[in-house]
């Protein structure tokens, strides 16, 4: 079994660039494709990165996926911030045993 | 338009049942697998229960492990959650979702499920 650890809050200027990372506790995270789920106030999640680097037709390229095998961790960076990339982010990835699981999520603020 | 829409939520009290439903319409609904994840006031995300495209398949987190099944329709375009023993701590916006690769790609709006008394 294994969790994904995010930082709970960032917060940034737009225009400026942040990055949300998504740490895994036991075994590689390599092994299985991590996603990243943007969820605005009120709304359903949309997903904005899929197996660790891709993004979904209509996701604008300000959004970036990778993952760096040295931390164990995953990230995603959101360049040029705008106030409407205001959201809580959600990692998640996969595990035979435990599943489909999420991180805690990381509410971006941008100000 | 690829679309999942949820319905059936609602108020139930300690200990009873509610069905929720899943519409889905814009793809070969038949092909994929499909999820249900549900999220607690304030908490963040949580997987609930897995189907694969023929039904053949089911998994659930276990906390819903034995309460909780998940069905499908194919000739209706339909996925299903049938909770049983609800508990306080089941209250949550449920949400279906279509499977790709290690997760989710399509999310339904949500539906609520209070449980209380």
């Amino acid at each position: 079994n294994f969790m994904l650890t995010q930082p709970h809050s960032v917060s940034e200027s737009p225009g400026k660039t942040v990055i949300i990372s998504c740490t895994r506790s036991s075994g590689s995270i390599a092994s299985n494709y991590v996603q990243w789920y943007q969820q605005r106030p009120g709304s359903a999640p949309t997903t904005v990165i899929y197996e660790d680097n891709q993004r979904p037709s209509g996701v604008p390229d300000r959004f970036s996926g990778s993952i760096d095998s040295s931390s164990n961790s995953a990230s995603l960076t959101i360049s040029g911030l705008k106030t409407e990339d205001e959201a809580d982010y959600y990692c998640q990835s996969y595990d035979s045993s435990i599943h489909w699981v999420f991180g805690g999520g990381t509410k971006l603020t941008v100000l | 338009q690829v679309q999942l829409v949820e319905s059936g939520g609602g108020v139930v009290q300690p200990g009873g049942s509610l069905r929720l439903s899943c519409a889905a319409s814009g793809f070969m609904f038949s092909s994929y697998g499909m999820h249900w994840v549900r999220q607690a006031p304030g908490k963040g995300l949580e997987w609930v229960a897995f189907i694969r495209y023929d039904g053949s398949n089911k998994y659930y987190a276990d906390s819903v492990k034995g309460r909780f099944t998940i069905s499908r329709d194919n000739s209706k375009n339909t996925l299903y959650l049938q909770m049983n023993s609800l508990r306080a701590e089941d209250t949550a916006v449920y949400y279906c979702a279509k499977f790709a690769s290690d997760g989710f790609d399509i999310w339904g709006q949500g539906t609520m499920v209070t449980v209380s008394s």
